[in-house]
């Protein structure tokens, strides 16, 4: 199965901030990659797939970089509605698997 | 507007069974992998299943496999996932998930499964 982790775990940033959230696959998964966004209660909402590619509706202060075992997620310039959960999500193979998250906290 | 409304959800105890339904609307279903995804208290999202469109592939977690069937009818626009032996660890919310190109788009706003004597 393929292994993917997050880091940091948390981060702590204020509106305004650039921040980017790294995801690293145990193998190369080639750009079959996903992030999304949750907030609590919530269900997930799809953000970036194919690595890069920003989904319908997303704002473009959103950005995912890398290919292979290394991805990024970007956020340029934080807005208040940004603090949530994000997940990477690897759809290479089956089983499917998520990173473990990164909460992001308002400073 | 695409809308996936699960059911089933409950208390269960350890070794028990139950089973979810998703009900589909909004789009053509049986042309549409499906999947369940679920998440423990306070934890993240692991992924459980899923099934391709027409029902002749299925997948499972390492945890869940042999325990846990997805099945689907295009008929109905119904996903299901039959659970069997429970554990405490399969506590969680479980959002059926419907996919384009492989990534998961809509999400269903999730039913709870407790496992708890």
């Amino acid at each position: 199965d393929i292994q993917m982790t997050q880091s940091p775990s948390s981060v702590s940033a204020s509106v305004g901030d650039r921040v980017t959230i790294t995801c690293r696959a145990s193998q190369g998964i080639s750009g079959w990659l996903a992030w999304y966004q949750q907030k609590p209660g919530k269900a997930p909402k799809l953000l970036i797939y194919a690595a890069s590619s920003l989904q319908s509706g997303v704002p473009s202060r959103f950005s995912g970089s890398g290919s292979g075992t290394d991805f990024t997620l970007t956020i340029s310039s934080l807005q208040p509605e940004d603090f949530a959960t994000y997940y990477c999500q690897q759809a290479n193979s089956f089983p499917r698997t998520f990173g473990q998250g990164t909460k992001l906290e308002i400073k | 507007e695409v809308q996936l409304l699960e059911s089933g959800g409950g208390l269960v105890q350890p070794g028990g069974s139950l089973s979810l339904s998703c009900a589909a609307s909004g789009f053509t279903f049986s042309s549409y992998a499906m999947s369940w995804v679920r998440q423990a208290p306070g934890k993240g999202l692991e992924w459980v299943s899923a099934i391709i469109n027409s029902g002749g592939s299925t997948y499972y977690a390492d945890s869940v496999k042999g325990r846990f069937t997805v099945s689907r009818d295009n008929s109905k626009s119904t996903l299901y996932l039959q659970m069997n032996s429970l554990r405490a660890e399969d506590t969680a919310v479980y959002y059926c998930v419907t996919s384009r190109g492989s990534y998961y788009v809509y999400w269903g706003q999730g039913t709870l499964v407790t496992v708890s004597s």
